[in-house]
């Protein structure tokens, strides 16, 4: 069956650290591999786009790896900051279905002072 | 910055009830989505639409559900004979038609409460 997992519910960390979210897929050819960011009670805002013969792409303090041998994408956010605290959610796009997007479940980050 | 508008942000009705709830995309994007997210669960893909048709839709989106778009502005969600485990947070969400990055732009959502 068709999966998209997102290793983490939840990941604490502290102030100042990298955090690492990771995000799986089985059975699926991306092409391309999206993150968002998702606030309580609020709608998902687009952050970062990997294509699928792309290996890293960054934004500022973010950045995003895709390696489709393992199936998987790593989002990175470093010296991160309690601003920062929120659900980070992967999703993929494939060709064959081209106007759909299917999210995995999220990981929660809290960032401590 | 352009953004895409929803309402009402808080819909209560009665069980086997009809409810619409309303979008405005982003005036020049082509796509336009549904997606429901029911409470902590993942947000789950209901329909695509494109040039006046549905583009694609899962396996949620049955009869029960129909989507329209009655004017150049607003996009429709229509739900028919409400029933409790229809209760969720749908979202609403418009694309540049670049299906290469299909970026999408989300509502603040409508919070569906059926009793």
């Amino acid at each position: 069956s068709q999966k998209i997992e997102q290793n983490s519910e939840a990941l604490n960390i502290q102030e100042g650290k990298t955090a690492t979210l990771t995000c799986n897929y089985t059975n699926y050819s991306p092409a391309y591999l999206q993150w968002y960011r998702q606030d309580p009670g609020r709608g998902p805002v687009f952050l970062l786009l990997i294509r699928e013969n792309e290996k890293e792409k960054r934004k500022e303090r973010l950045k995003v790896t895709f390696d489709t041998t393992l199936k998987q994408s790593l989002f990175h956010i470093t010296a991160s900051q309690p601003a920062d605290s929120a659900t980070y959610l992967c999703a993929l796009g494939e060709y064959s279905s081209a106007s759909k997007i299917i999210f995995g479940s999220g990981t929660r980050l809290s960032i401590r002072p | 910055e352009p953004e895409v508008t929803q309402t009402p942000s808080h819909q209560v009705t009665q069980m086997g009830q009809e409810v619409i709830l309303r979008c405005v995309p982003i005036s020049n994007h082509l796509y336009f989505y549904w997606y429901r997210q029911i409470l902590g669960q993942k947000v789950e893909f209901l329909v695509s639409f494109y040039n006046n048709e549905i583009s694609e839709k899962s396996e949620i989106f049955d009869d029960q559900f129909s989507v329209e778009r009655p004017d150049g502005s607003n996009f429709t969600l229509k739900i028919r004979s409400t029933k409790l485990e229809d209760s969720a947070m749908y979202f609403c969400a418009s694309s540049d038609g670049s299906l290469t990055k299909n970026i999408q732009y989300f509502g603040a959502g409508t919070r569906l409460s059926v009793l």
